[in-house]
This record gives C-alpha cells, structure tokens and sequence, in this order.
C-alpha cells in the first residue's frame, strides 16, 4: 500500500469551503485514493474514492492531480457535524478489502 | 440506510476470561471484516472474512482471537483469555466486494479488561 501523508490538524469556519490535503507521492497506477472519515469514536464512515479524475459526490469532492502524487478532499460547505478526523487511503494491491489507516487529518469546524 | 449492528456497545470483563463480540452485518454483504482501535490511536485492521473463511488477518490477530459466522446473519469474534491491553474499541464492518470503498462500518464495542 501507497505511504499517504495528511497534516494532523485543520480549522474550518462554518458554511466555508474544508479543503484537507493529502499527499501519496509514492502510489502506483492501479491504486486508488479512497477518504473515509470518523465522528468522535464512531465507526468510520467512507466519503468518496477516485483513481484519476476528480470525482464528486453527495457529501465532498477528490480533487486529484494530473501526477497522481497528491489529491484533496473538498467539503464544499463544512458543517459543524463534519468535524472529524478524515482518512486519504491509497490502496488497489489487497484483494480481501482491508483498510490500511494512518493518523489522518483532525477537522474541527467553527461556529 | 441499512446498518451493521454491533452488540454490546461497551463491554467490562476480567483479564483472563474469554469475551465475545457480536455482529449482524448488511444482510447482502458477502465481505466482513473486524477492527480495533485502542483509546488515541489509529484504526488497526485485524482481519477479513469471505465464503466462511478468513482470507486475511493481521499480526496482531494471533491465537487467541477467532472468528466465526455461526448463522446466516451474525459475524462473531471471540478472544480467548482477554490482556489488559486488549482494551479498544472493536468496530465490524461488512462490504459487497473486497474493494476498500462502500464498507459500512458498525458503531462498534468498547472492550475494557480490567
């Protein structure tokens, strides 16, 4: 699995933009980037994936650049129950599935 | 929204005794998985579950833990003689395929071995 690197805290006011970064220098062609998130100790919630082109879906955008070595996860309009700690996965060699988590990146969204 | 079901919710054992956690995944799953994560530190993969067997586990999933889907509806783990530092939360989670998207998570069991 792709070594990612997420910064280990970010504030966010309400109703902005959260734009967390993540770096993957090292993945390889068939890995994707997955991002989940957890909400204060809860199970981990998956958000979005994406191998080469941005995607977008209900709750965030990936944005991926043209190299692969980086992406970044975009909450369009951050709300205070999106304060949690978010997780830039890059896997694609494990056929069971498994997650491979690191520290990811603390969000805490301000009134 | 379908949710994996994950019981107890907290749990308080002696060291030594033998405890097992409770699952009822997503009924059209056919992937499960358990992880643990100890109090302030990362999500730990312990091990996957397909077809009635495991298809990968962890270091850390040594002999003392185990695994079992006893019906068509529950996914058990079972640690054999609890340590001190089995103390964590333990999260299930179930998928349709082995892919690392569209898992759905439980709200896990916390686990305390006093």
């Amino acid at each position: 699995d792709a070594k990612t690197t997420q910064p280990p805290s970010m504030d966010c006011a309400e109703g902005r933009a959260a734009n967390l970064p993540c770096n993957h220098s090292t993945i390889s062609g068939n890995e994707y980037v997955y991002w989940y998130r957890q909400i204060h100790s809860q199970g981990p919630q998956y958000i979005i994936h994406g191998l080469k082109n941005n995607e977008t879906n209900e709750m965030a955008s990936l944005i991926i650049t043209e190299d692969r070595k980086s992406s970044t996860l975009i909450l369009p309009h951050a709300t205070l129950r999106d304060t949690a700690v978010y997780y830039c996965i890059a896997d694609g060699s494990s056929n069971t599935g498994k997650l491979i988590f690191g520290q990811g990146t603390t969000l805490q969204v301000k009134p | 929204e379908p949710e994996v079901t994950q019981t107890p919710s907290h749990q308080v054992t002696q060291m030594g005794q033998e405890v097992i956690l409770r699952c009822v995944p997503i009924s059209n799953h056919l992937y499960f998985y358990w992880y643990r994560q100890i109090l302030g530190q990362k999500v730990e993969f312990l091990v996957s579950f397909y077809n009635n067997e495991i298809s990968e586990k962890s270091e850390i999933f040594d002999d003392q833990f185990s695994v079992e889907r006893p019906d068509g509806s529950n996914f058990t783990l079972k640690i054999r003689s609890t340590k001190l530092e089995d103390s964590a939360m333990y999260f299930c989670a179930s998928s349709e395929q082995a892919t690392a998207y569209g898992y759905t998570f439980g709200s896990g069991t916390r686990l305390t071995v006093v």
